[in-house]
């Protein structure tokens, strides 16, 4: 199994424009969260998904930040517009419900916005 | 709300050396507890985890971690570290196996030759 896979990688942006970042879960997971890390908070749940419905975005900063889940293998994470507060590590995870194997994590997209 | 405190946000080690990371956590009921290892650049990866039953449970790459109900603790142990080890750790709480978990802020591992 290839794992989480997240893109980009590494985004830079400028202030007020639209970023999207994007995630692929692991095939026959069910359950999808994104996290924000930083020096200061550090990580930081803003939302998660079961069955690609949102269960909890109590996390999620302000209206500026909207997540997706179409279907069971995507999900995305919008910020509009982007302010050089939200440079930060997003990471995506995933699991199976009910497994007990706890989370897989991506390798995070590093956003950067000047 | 269940919190997790790492007092520790720097370790430096001696390879060979035993290491202990600490992890304190508040929650009413039993947690689920768990380790999780970042290297620079990198996802976060599971190292052990605790959801009942025998209160010290091994993980993966030597490291064990003991649950203890009366301190209200979950620290991370392994006998001799390596140079590899080098990384941050992060200790997590939930409150129940797949719903969300709340991370500690973080110990970042230094490791001396």
């Amino acid at each position: 199994d290839a794992g989480v896979i997240q893109s980009p990688r590494h985004e830079v942006t400028e202030m007020g424009q639209e970023v999207t970042l994007r995630c692929k879960p692991i095939s026959g997971h069910n359950s999808l969260f994104w996290y924000r890390q930083t020096m200061m908070r550090g990580l930081e749940l803003l939302i998660y998904f079961n069955n690609n419905v949102p269960i909890d975005d109590s996390g999620m900063p302000e209206d500026r930040f909207s997540a997706k889940m179409p279907n069971a293998s995507f999900s995305t994470l919008k910020i509009q517009p982007s302010e050089p507060r939200d440079s930060a590590v997003y990471f995506c995870a995933s699991t199976l419900t009910g497994s007990g194997a706890g989370y897989t994590f991506g390798s995070g997209t590093r956003l950067t916005v000047v | 709300a269940q919190s997790v405190t790492q007092p520790d946000i720097h370790i430096t080690v001696s390879e060979g050396a035993s290491l202990e990371l600490r992890c304190n956590y508040s929650y009413g009921a039993t947690p689920y507890l768990f380790w999780y290892v970042q290297s620079p650049g990198q996802g976060l990866q599971l190292l052990l985890k605790y959801f009942s039953g025998d209160t010290l449970v091994q993980g993966i790459k030597g490291f064990e971690a003991e649950f203890k109900r009366s301190q209200s603790s979950f620290n991370l142990r392994k006998p001799s570290v390596h140079w590899s080890d080098a990384a941050e750790y992060f200790c997590a709480v939930g409150v129940n196996r797949d719903d969300k978990i709340i991370f500690g802020k973080g110990t970042r591992l230094h490791i001396l030759p």
